[in-house]
Order: C-alpha cells, then sequence, then structure tokens
C-alpha cells in the first residue's frame, strides 16, 4: 500500500543537540510538508516543498532545517535553536506540486519528539 | 491572513448523540475546505472536503456543507459512536502551493 513512513515513533533530544525526523512516501507525490502540533494549537507549518532540490519556509521554521534530495524524501532536523523543541510532528504530501489546492493531503502517523 | 475558528472541546456526548462542531474561517480567495480526523498517537486522516459554495461534503455518516454567506463549514454526525472519540480538525486552503491552514482541533469524547 502507498503512504507516507514517519520515523522513528517517539525521539528524545538532549540539550544542545540535532536531530533528524525521518519522513518518506511512496505515493509518487512531487510536494511535501512538515507541522509541528502543540496541545490547543493545531498544526503549524514549517516548510515545505514542491519539488526536488526546492523548499520553502513556513509560518515557524527558525530552528529547524530540511532538504529534498530525492522526490520520495523530506528529512526534518530539529537543531539546538529551536528552543522549544517538544511537539508531535506531523510530514505530508500532495500529488501535482501542491498546485491544486482542491486536493487533500496525505499525513504519516507522526513522530513525537521530547527534550531530556 | 486566512484563518479558521472552530469550537473548543472537549465535546463529551453519549453514544447514539447528535454531534456538531462549528467551524468559521475568514479567507481571502475563495478556500477549500476539509475536516480532518486524528485518532490518538496517529496522523491526520482525511474526513470529507468541499470545495465550493453550497457543496456537501459527507463520509462514514459525517456531513459539513460549505456555506460561504456565513463562512462556516460545521462538521455534524445524527448519531455518534464510541468508535468516532477523536479529534477533528477544520482545515482550508487557498493557495498555490497547497498549504494547509489549521483550526485549533475539537477533541470529542463518547462514552457508552
Amino acid at each position: 500500500d502507498g503512504g507516507i513512513t514517519q520515523s522513528p515513533k517517539y525521539l528524545f533530544r538532549k540539550e544542545g543537540q540535532n536531530v533528524t525526523l525521518s519522513c518518506e512516501q511512496n505515493l509518487n507525490h512531487d510536494a511535501m510538508y512538515w507541522y509541528r502540533q502543540d496541545p490547543g494549537q493545531g498544526l503549524r507549518l514549517i516548510y515545505y516543498s514542491q519539488i526536488v532540490n526546492d523548499f520553502q519556509k513556513g509560518d515557524i521554521a527558525e530552528g529547524y532545517s530540511v532538504s529534498r534530495e530525492k522526490k520520495e524524501s523530506f528529512p526534518l532536523t530539529v537543531t539546538s535553536a529551536q528552543k522549544n523543541p517538544t511537539a508531535f510532528y506531523l510530514c505530508a504530501s500532495l500529488p501535482g506540486q501542491g498546485k491544486n489546492s482542491n486536493q487533500p493531503q496525505h499525513f504519516g502517523d507522526g513522530t513525537r519528539l521530547s527534550i531530556l | 491572513g486566512d484563518s479558521v475558528t472552530q469550537m473548543e472541546g472537549p465535546v463529551t456526548l453519549s453514544e447514539e448523540a447528535f454531534l456538531t462542531i462549528n467551524c468559521t474561517y475568514t479567507a481571502t480567495g475563495y478556500p477549500s475546505l476539509f475536516w480532518y480526523v486524528q485518532y490518538p498517537g496517529e496522523g491526520l486522516q482525511l474526513l470529507l472536503k468541499a470545495t465550493k459554495a453550497d457543496d456537501k461534503g459527507s463520509n462514514k455518516g459525517f456531513e459539513a456543507t460549505y456555506r460561504k454567506e456565513t463562512t462556516s463549514f460545521h462538521l455534524e454526525k445524527g448519531s455518534v459512536q464510541v468508535s468516532d472519540s477523536a479529534v477533528y480538525f477544520c482545515a482550508l486552503s487557498t493557495d498555490s502551493w497547497g498549504k494547509l491552514q489549521f483550526g485549533a482541533g475539537t477533541q470529542v469524547v463518547v462514552t457508552p
């Protein structure tokens, strides 16, 4: 079955450490997105990418970085500059470079990041 | 900018009760509207969508109608089950990047 795989499911970060969250999709979608979910705040967009080797900052990009070297993969790095990284992180994808706003995004099952 | 406002939870209901979750939006242009559902520890699943005024989205007994005049997209279900306990998110999309603007989510708890 096609879908989005996020790993790991749980991740712990020490102070001053960078960590990378994996997102892989086999849906052949062009566009991919990273969201952060905090209790009572809904989802906020961190970064998004419409095609390989191109990505854009979302609403809360500070302290995060991404790469898009392959169509299937869109890893997110939470850097030590992100002072409050504890959250649930969700990856999503969309066909057609996201240019049709009628289409729903497909989501992975998320990674929960906590600080040690 | 674009925004979505949905009623705060938790909403606690007995099985077979009627469910309504209010959602209103502010947007430039003509957004597409979505309801997503999130079960504990999981990602979001699309529940239903509507892409133009007066469209009605429906799925699994849930319905929502795109009301342009009131800028609303309220979610309804006539008879809820315990398995409907989840967090429900209203969202809109207006731009060519496919980005979604989410409401804060409404937790629904259905008791036997």
